[in-house]
Protein backbone atom coordinates (compact mmCIF):
# COMPACT_ATOMS: atom_id res chain seq x y z
CA UNK A 1 0.00 0.00 0.00
CA UNK A 2 1.51 3.34 -0.68
CA UNK A 3 1.18 6.21 2.00
CA UNK A 4 2.18 9.86 1.62
CA UNK A 5 2.34 11.76 4.23
CA UNK A 6 2.23 14.81 4.69
CA UNK A 7 3.34 17.87 6.85
CA UNK A 8 2.84 19.47 8.49
CA UNK A 9 -1.18 19.40 8.94
CA UNK A 10 -1.68 22.59 10.11
CA UNK A 11 -0.26 25.75 9.37
CA UNK A 12 -1.44 29.60 10.74
CA UNK A 13 0.89 32.06 9.30
CA UNK A 14 0.44 36.02 8.67
CA UNK A 15 0.20 37.56 5.43
CA UNK A 16 3.86 37.84 3.85
CA UNK A 17 5.94 35.04 5.67
CA UNK A 18 7.32 32.07 3.47
CA UNK A 19 6.01 28.58 4.17
CA UNK A 20 6.93 24.80 2.71
CA UNK A 21 4.69 21.85 2.91
CA UNK A 22 5.98 18.32 2.60
CA UNK A 23 4.87 15.81 1.15
CA UNK A 24 6.57 12.37 1.76
CA UNK A 25 6.78 8.74 1.07
CA UNK A 26 8.81 5.78 0.75
CA UNK A 27 7.17 5.26 -2.41
CA UNK A 28 8.10 5.76 -5.89
CA UNK A 29 5.85 8.07 -7.44
CA UNK A 30 5.58 7.85 -11.51
CA UNK A 31 3.92 11.48 -11.18
CA UNK A 32 2.51 13.47 -8.19
CA UNK A 33 0.06 16.43 -8.22
CA UNK A 34 -0.88 19.18 -5.66
CA UNK A 35 -4.11 20.83 -5.15
CA UNK A 36 -5.87 23.52 -3.39
CA UNK A 37 -9.20 22.95 -2.28
CA UNK A 38 -10.99 25.80 -0.78
CA UNK A 39 -14.21 24.99 2.19
CA UNK A 40 -17.45 24.67 -0.06
CA UNK A 41 -15.52 23.30 -3.53
CA UNK A 42 -13.63 20.13 -4.59
CA UNK A 43 -9.99 20.74 -5.08
CA UNK A 44 -7.64 21.66 -8.03
CA UNK A 45 -5.44 21.11 -9.56
CA UNK A 46 -2.46 23.44 -9.64
CA UNK A 47 0.09 21.45 -10.66
CA UNK A 48 1.96 18.42 -11.62
CA UNK A 49 4.99 17.34 -12.15
CA UNK A 50 6.91 14.14 -13.46
CA UNK A 51 10.69 14.09 -13.78
CA UNK A 52 12.47 13.29 -10.87
CA UNK A 53 14.10 16.44 -9.49
CA UNK A 54 11.65 18.45 -11.63
CA UNK A 55 11.06 22.23 -10.12
CA UNK A 56 7.49 24.10 -11.32
CA UNK A 57 6.89 27.30 -10.11
CA UNK A 58 3.52 28.81 -10.25
CA UNK A 59 3.97 32.84 -9.25
CA UNK A 60 4.88 32.75 -5.83
CA UNK A 61 4.24 29.10 -5.60
CA UNK A 62 7.77 26.72 -6.29
CA UNK A 63 6.65 22.94 -6.41
CA UNK A 64 9.40 20.58 -6.60
CA UNK A 65 10.11 16.94 -7.02
CA UNK A 66 12.38 14.60 -5.25
CA UNK A 67 15.34 13.33 -6.97
CA UNK A 68 14.01 9.72 -6.37
CA UNK A 69 10.20 10.45 -6.73
CA UNK A 70 9.26 9.75 -3.35
CA UNK A 71 8.92 12.94 -2.13
CA UNK A 72 7.89 16.84 -3.17
CA UNK A 73 7.73 20.27 -1.63
CA UNK A 74 5.74 22.85 -2.19
CA UNK A 75 6.93 26.43 -1.22
CA UNK A 76 4.85 29.59 -1.13
CA UNK A 77 7.00 32.90 -1.05
CA UNK A 78 5.35 36.04 0.54
CA UNK A 79 1.73 34.29 1.36
CA UNK A 80 -1.54 35.99 0.93
CA UNK A 81 -4.89 35.67 2.81
CA UNK A 82 -6.20 34.09 -0.68
CA UNK A 83 -3.22 31.38 -0.33
CA UNK A 84 -5.71 30.52 2.48
CA UNK A 85 -6.96 26.59 1.80
CA UNK A 86 -6.19 22.76 2.25
CA UNK A 87 -3.51 22.12 0.22
CA UNK A 88 -3.52 18.35 -0.91
CA UNK A 89 -0.52 16.42 -2.77
CA UNK A 90 -1.65 13.20 -4.64
CA UNK A 91 1.02 10.74 -6.42
CA UNK A 92 0.24 8.03 -9.30
CA UNK A 93 1.75 4.80 -8.29
CA UNK A 94 4.53 3.77 -10.99
CA UNK A 95 2.47 0.25 -11.63
CA UNK A 96 -1.15 1.80 -11.85
CA UNK A 97 -2.84 0.47 -14.75
CA UNK A 98 -5.78 2.83 -14.64
CA UNK A 99 -3.61 5.45 -12.59
CA UNK A 100 -5.23 5.47 -9.03
CA UNK A 101 -3.91 8.43 -6.96
CA UNK A 102 -2.96 7.92 -3.62
CA UNK A 103 -3.63 11.33 -1.65
CA UNK A 104 -2.11 12.95 1.30
CA UNK A 105 -3.99 13.72 4.38
CA UNK A 106 -3.64 17.28 3.66
CA UNK A 107 -2.00 20.64 5.10
CA UNK A 108 -4.76 23.51 6.33
CA UNK A 109 -3.30 26.87 5.52
CA UNK A 110 -4.31 29.78 7.26
CA UNK A 111 -3.04 33.36 6.19
CA UNK A 112 -3.77 36.10 8.35
CA UNK A 113 -4.22 39.69 7.20
CA UNK B 1 -23.05 24.55 -17.44
CA UNK B 2 -18.97 23.87 -17.52
CA UNK B 3 -17.14 21.72 -15.38
CA UNK B 4 -18.16 18.75 -12.98
CA UNK B 5 -21.31 19.76 -11.16
CA UNK B 6 -22.80 17.68 -8.57
CA UNK B 7 -26.18 17.30 -6.80
CA UNK B 8 -27.52 18.12 -3.73
CA UNK B 9 -24.64 19.93 -2.13
CA UNK B 10 -25.81 19.03 1.64
CA UNK B 11 -28.21 15.71 2.55
CA UNK B 12 -29.27 14.83 5.92
CA UNK B 13 -31.06 11.20 5.69
CA UNK B 14 -31.51 8.52 8.33
CA UNK B 15 -30.08 5.00 8.37
CA UNK B 16 -32.79 3.67 6.78
CA UNK B 17 -33.71 5.92 3.72
CA UNK B 18 -32.47 5.49 0.58
CA UNK B 19 -31.15 8.48 -1.08
CA UNK B 20 -28.97 9.18 -4.53
CA UNK B 21 -25.96 11.41 -5.43
CA UNK B 22 -25.66 12.67 -8.92
CA UNK B 23 -22.67 13.67 -10.87
CA UNK B 24 -22.49 15.66 -14.46
CA UNK B 25 -19.59 16.44 -16.47
CA UNK B 26 -19.77 18.70 -19.30
CA UNK B 27 -16.05 18.33 -20.26
CA UNK B 28 -16.52 15.29 -22.58
CA UNK B 29 -14.35 13.13 -20.47
CA UNK B 30 -14.29 9.39 -20.27
CA UNK B 31 -13.41 8.55 -17.07
CA UNK B 32 -15.10 9.26 -13.62
CA UNK B 33 -14.61 8.76 -10.25
CA UNK B 34 -16.00 8.66 -6.63
CA UNK B 35 -13.98 9.80 -3.27
CA UNK B 36 -15.17 10.15 0.06
CA UNK B 37 -13.64 12.80 2.55
CA UNK B 38 -13.64 12.68 5.81
CA UNK B 39 -12.09 14.75 8.22
CA UNK B 40 -8.20 14.03 9.04
CA UNK B 41 -8.15 11.01 6.56
CA UNK B 42 -7.06 11.39 2.75
CA UNK B 43 -9.51 11.29 -0.13
CA UNK B 44 -10.66 7.38 -0.40
CA UNK B 45 -10.86 6.33 -4.16
CA UNK B 46 -14.45 4.74 -3.94
CA UNK B 47 -15.29 3.57 -7.73
CA UNK B 48 -13.39 4.08 -11.17
CA UNK B 49 -15.79 3.93 -14.63
CA UNK B 50 -14.27 4.69 -17.89
CA UNK B 51 -16.55 4.50 -21.13
CA UNK B 52 -19.30 3.25 -18.42
CA UNK B 53 -17.77 0.12 -17.58
CA UNK B 54 -16.70 0.12 -13.73
CA UNK B 55 -12.64 -0.28 -13.54
CA UNK B 56 -12.41 -0.02 -9.79
CA UNK B 57 -14.12 -0.80 -6.80
CA UNK B 58 -11.77 -0.11 -3.74
CA UNK B 59 -13.13 -2.44 -1.06
CA UNK B 60 -16.53 -0.14 -0.77
CA UNK B 61 -19.30 -1.39 1.46
CA UNK B 62 -22.59 -2.91 -0.18
CA UNK B 63 -24.33 0.11 0.76
CA UNK B 64 -22.98 2.41 -1.47
CA UNK B 65 -24.04 1.46 -4.89
CA UNK B 66 -22.64 2.92 -7.83
CA UNK B 67 -24.58 3.37 -11.51
CA UNK B 68 -23.21 5.30 -14.47
CA UNK B 69 -25.80 5.07 -17.32
CA UNK B 70 -23.56 7.57 -19.91
CA UNK B 71 -19.87 8.83 -20.34
CA UNK B 72 -21.74 12.37 -18.77
CA UNK B 73 -23.54 10.91 -15.54
CA UNK B 74 -22.65 9.28 -12.53
CA UNK B 75 -24.52 8.43 -9.36
CA UNK B 76 -24.08 7.19 -5.97
CA UNK B 77 -27.01 5.21 -4.91
CA UNK B 78 -26.77 5.08 -0.55
CA UNK B 79 -28.83 2.70 1.54
CA UNK B 80 -28.94 2.07 5.18
CA UNK B 81 -25.87 4.06 5.74
CA UNK B 82 -23.93 4.27 8.78
CA UNK B 83 -23.04 7.28 11.18
CA UNK B 84 -19.72 7.19 10.28
CA UNK B 85 -20.18 7.31 6.43
CA UNK B 86 -20.84 11.00 6.89
CA UNK B 87 -18.48 12.84 4.80
CA UNK B 88 -18.34 15.20 1.81
CA UNK B 89 -18.51 12.90 -1.82
CA UNK B 90 -16.25 14.06 -4.37
CA UNK B 91 -17.02 13.08 -7.96
CA UNK B 92 -14.03 13.92 -10.62
CA UNK B 93 -13.65 13.09 -14.35
CA UNK B 94 -10.20 12.80 -16.67
CA UNK B 95 -10.42 12.72 -19.93
CA UNK B 96 -8.94 9.24 -20.30
CA UNK B 97 -8.32 6.55 -17.53
CA UNK B 98 -5.31 8.34 -15.05
CA UNK B 99 -2.36 6.51 -16.44
CA UNK B 100 0.26 7.73 -14.12
CA UNK B 101 1.42 10.55 -16.28
CA UNK B 102 -0.58 13.08 -14.63
CA UNK B 103 -3.37 13.34 -16.20
CA UNK B 104 -5.89 16.06 -14.65
CA UNK B 105 -8.61 15.25 -12.79
CA UNK B 106 -11.22 17.66 -12.48
CA UNK B 107 -13.69 17.18 -8.98
CA UNK B 108 -17.19 18.43 -8.59
CA UNK B 109 -17.91 20.81 -5.73
CA UNK B 110 -18.90 17.71 -3.78
CA UNK B 111 -22.20 16.36 -1.35
CA UNK B 112 -22.09 17.51 2.12
CA UNK B 113 -23.60 14.11 3.92
CA UNK B 114 -24.71 13.44 7.02
CA UNK B 115 -26.44 10.29 8.57
CA UNK B 116 -28.14 10.58 11.45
Amino acid sequence: TQLLEQSPQFLSIQEGENLTVYCNSSSVFSSLQWYRQEPGEGPVLLVTVVTGGEVKKLKRLTFQFGDARKDSSLHITAAQPGDTGLYLCAGAGVSTSYGKLTFGQGTILTVHP
Amino acid sequence: ETGVTQTPRHLVMGMTNKKSLKCEQHLGHNAMYWYKQSAKKPLELMFVYSLEERVENNSVPSRFSPECPNSSHLFLHLHTLQPEDSALYLCASSQDLLAGGGETQYFGPGTRLLVL
